[in-house]
């Protein structure tokens, strides 16, 4: 069964920096590449970033500008994304999305909740 | 960036009932487009990919339609667990991927 955890999430000041872990298991991580999407309260979804197998990575620049990173580790079956210099819009929760290729976002974590506040 | 819009915002209907939904792109996204189900304090769930291919445990009374820039979501007898917010989204174009507005499928 596939399963993915994310972790890191809480209250953090305007511009201060976070960093989300996302735990995968029940497939073979190596094959997939990976995403975090994210929801700010009561809105839609938004992409955020993408890291493929090899690490290779595009970002939704209009939302991040440069703020965010995405990593993964093939070793430890985790994908990762350091939020910088965050602000209030990126309050949210941040969900990690395993893609499945020439299909989509096949399976999601449950998401773990950003609030950016002081 | 391609923009999905998504009709109507809210759809209210009795279970039972055909539900319709719609999702229309600012430009050609061939069939590279998807649906996905969130009820609330959930993660969305995928049921359409590539418009109309049903993804693995998608009940039948779910399907999907179009190509280019039009596309529908289909629900033809509407279940108590179908109500929830429906979005569409597009991977023809990347990135960003992008995501329709959503569509609030509530009981009537």
């Amino acid at each position: 069964e596939v399963q993915l955890v994310e972790s890191g999430g809480g209250l953090v000041p305007p511009g201060g920096s976070l960093r989300l872990s996302c735990a995968a298991s029940g497939f073979t991580f190596t094959g997939h590449s990976m995403s975090w999407v994210r929801q700010a309260p009561g809105k839609g979804l938004e992409w955020v970033a993408n890291i493929n197998q090899v690490g290779g990575v595009r970002y939704n620049e209009d939302s991040v500008k440069g703020r965010f990173t995405i990593s993964r580790d093939n070793a430890e079956n985790s994908v990762y994304l350091l939020l910088t210099s965050l602000r209030a819009e990126d309050t949210a929760i941040y969900f990690c999305a395993k893609e499945q290729l020439g299909v989509g976002f096949d399976h999601w974590g449950q998401g773990t909740l950003v609030t950016v506040s002081s | 960036e391609i923009v999905l819009t998504q009709s109507p915002a809210t759809l209210s209907l009795s279970p039972g009932e055909r539900a319709t939904l719609s999702c229309r792109a600012s430009q050609s996204v061939n069939n590279y487009l998807a649906w996905y189900q969130q009820k609330p304090g959930q993660a969305p769930r995928l049921l359409i990919y590539d418009a109309s291919n049903r993804a693995t445990g998608i009940p039948a009374r779910f399907s999907g339609s179009g190509s280019g820039t039009d596309f529908t979501l289909t629900i033809s007898s509407l279940e108590p667990e179908d109500f929830a917010v429906y979005y569409c989204q597009q991977r023809f174009n990347w990135p960003p991927y992008t995501f329709g507005q959503g569509t609030r499928l509530e009981i009537k």
